[in-house]
């Protein structure tokens, strides 16, 4: 099973170009996240998802926009990408139920903005 | 402001013995929580997992302990071993407000196990 893919898996982006990092699950998970991890500040919550159609800002969305356009897909756009923007991106799906739930991340992108 | 914090950044511990991982949580909506642990150029694994309705949940050397009183939770793991050693991150969420919950993290310590 496939679970949860990124792409790519790492990139070099000139500063003010334009980059959309994919992600795909096919667990039929309702919720999806994006997060960015530094060194220092953990996972930090960019944008999320909790069912197709809808979005949420997380901690830090400056920079970033998201679409769900249906239930497997979540990409994260730059749209001018500066260097601050540079770390490893991680994309997340969960089925929230009521009771539980569990989350199940991607291998990240390693992006770096020059 | 952050809403789980993981205070300490490293741990170390000998081989055999009880490591114990820390989290403090500021939201009292949160119903759920979570730990992960994360190798380098790996995407974090789901470790064990705890509901607010518990106070303790164990999986094989994995405990968490849940303190809602003191908005408190801690990973135990016993014995520890060295293939432990990897970033552990607590997360937490609002289960019964699916509408606005995310799935928050904190920034994560680093156990280090000696052999």
């Amino acid at each position: 099973t496939a679970g949860i893919t990124q792409a790519p898996t790492s990139q070099i982006l000139a500063a003010g170009r334009s980059m959309t990092l994919r992600c795909t699950q096919d667990m039929r998970h309702n919720a999806m996240y994006w997060y960015r991890q530094d060194l220092g500040l953990g996972l930090r919550l960019i944008h999320y998802s909790n069912t197709a159609g809808t979005t949420g800002k997380g901690e830090v969305p400056d920079g970033y926009s998201v679409s769900r356009a249906n239930t497997d897909d979540f990409p994260l756009t730059l749209a001018s990408a500066v260097p601050s923007q540079t770390s490893v991106y991680f994309c997340a799906s969960t089925l929230i139920r009521r009771l539980n739930t569990e989350a199940f991340f991607g291998q990240g992108t390693r992006l770096t903005v020059v | 402001d952050q809403q789980v914090k993981q205070n300490s950044p490293s741990l170390s511990v000998q081989e055999g013995r009880i490591s114990i991982l820390n989290c403090d949580y500021t939201n009292s909506m949160f119903d759920y929580f979570l730990w992960y642990k994360k190798y380098p150029a790996e995407g974090p694994t789901f470790l064990i997992s705890i509901s607010s309705i518990k106070d303790k949940n164990e999986d094989g050397r994995f405990t968490v302990f849940l303190n809602k009183s003191a908005k408190h939770l801690s990973l135990h793991i016993v014995p520890s071993q060295p293939g432990d050693s990897a970033v552990y991150f607590c997360a937490a969420i609002c289960l019964h407000n699916q509408a606005g919950t995310a799935l928050i993290f904190g920034k994560g310590t680093t156990l280090s196990v000696s052999s």
